[in-house]
């Protein structure tokens, strides 16, 4: 079993939805959790940083982090085409520097008009 | 402000060669990881360098090494190229906050 597992789609969905990007986990000692999105052909891209459990919000974008059941989600409001990327949730045990973030495989999401 | 650059942005070579790919961090991150990602997969842990020191090393074989500069700059090395190194290929510079990519080499081994 990987220690982290995203259902790498794809998810298809009309513009104006609301979207929702699931990742599991199996090693409690994580800590971070990271959103990153990536275009065709590009590096990925922060979107989202969250320490624990609780909610974080920003535009149209919420990352929720549920550590008892070891699963965090991402959350966009009002999808655009423009939001048609591939999402790669990411954590790590700790914010130092040695502490490497484990990703997940990616969820590829297509939001036509 | 420059973000993370990597040179080349593409690269095609042969089975058996050598390959030397390079990273400049974000001025001021003195932490630079190496990932690799093969389509349809997430970025998988190469190594970190972190003041020109070695701070983590993922699954991958000897034939990978890499080294930190002085200017915090890295360099990626892959020795006796196979056809499953095709892969992007992700620098990343760090705080303590995410961590933010380059756009990766691409490179074909044919």
């Amino acid at each position: 079993q990987k220690e982290v597992e995203q259902d790498p789609g794809p998810l298809s969905v009309p513009e104006g939805a609301i979207v929702s990007l699931n990742c599991t986990y199996s090693n409690s000692a994580f800590q971070y959790f990271m959103w990153y999105r990536q275009y065709s052909r590009k590096g990925p891209e922060l979107l989202m940083y969250t320490y624990s459990s609780g909610n974080k919000e920003d535009g149209r974008f919420t990352a929720q982090v549920d550590k008892s059941s070891k699963y965090i989600s991402l959350f966009i409001r009002d999808s655009q085409p423009s939001d048609s990327a591939t999402y790669l949730c990411a954590m790590r045990k700790g914010s130092g520097g040695s502490y490497i973030p484990t990703f997940g495989r990616g969820t590829s999401l297509i939001v036509h008009p | 402000d420059a973000g993370v650059t990597q040179s080349p942005t593409h690269l095609i070579k042969t089975r058996g060669q050598h390959v030397t790919l390079r990273c400049s961090p974000i001025s001021g991150h003195k932490s630079v990881s190496w990932y690799q990602q093969v389509l349809g997969q997430g970025p998988q842990f190469i190594f970190q360098y972190y003041e020109k020191e070695e701070r983590g090393r993922g699954n991958f074989p000897d034939r990978f090494s890499a080294r930190q500069f002085p200017n915090y700059s890295s360099e990626l090395n892959v020795n006796a190229l196979l056809l499953g190194d095709s892969a992007l290929y992700l620098c990343a510079s760090s705080l303590d906050e995410g961590y933010t990519f380059g756009s990766g080499t691409r490179l074909t081994v044919v």
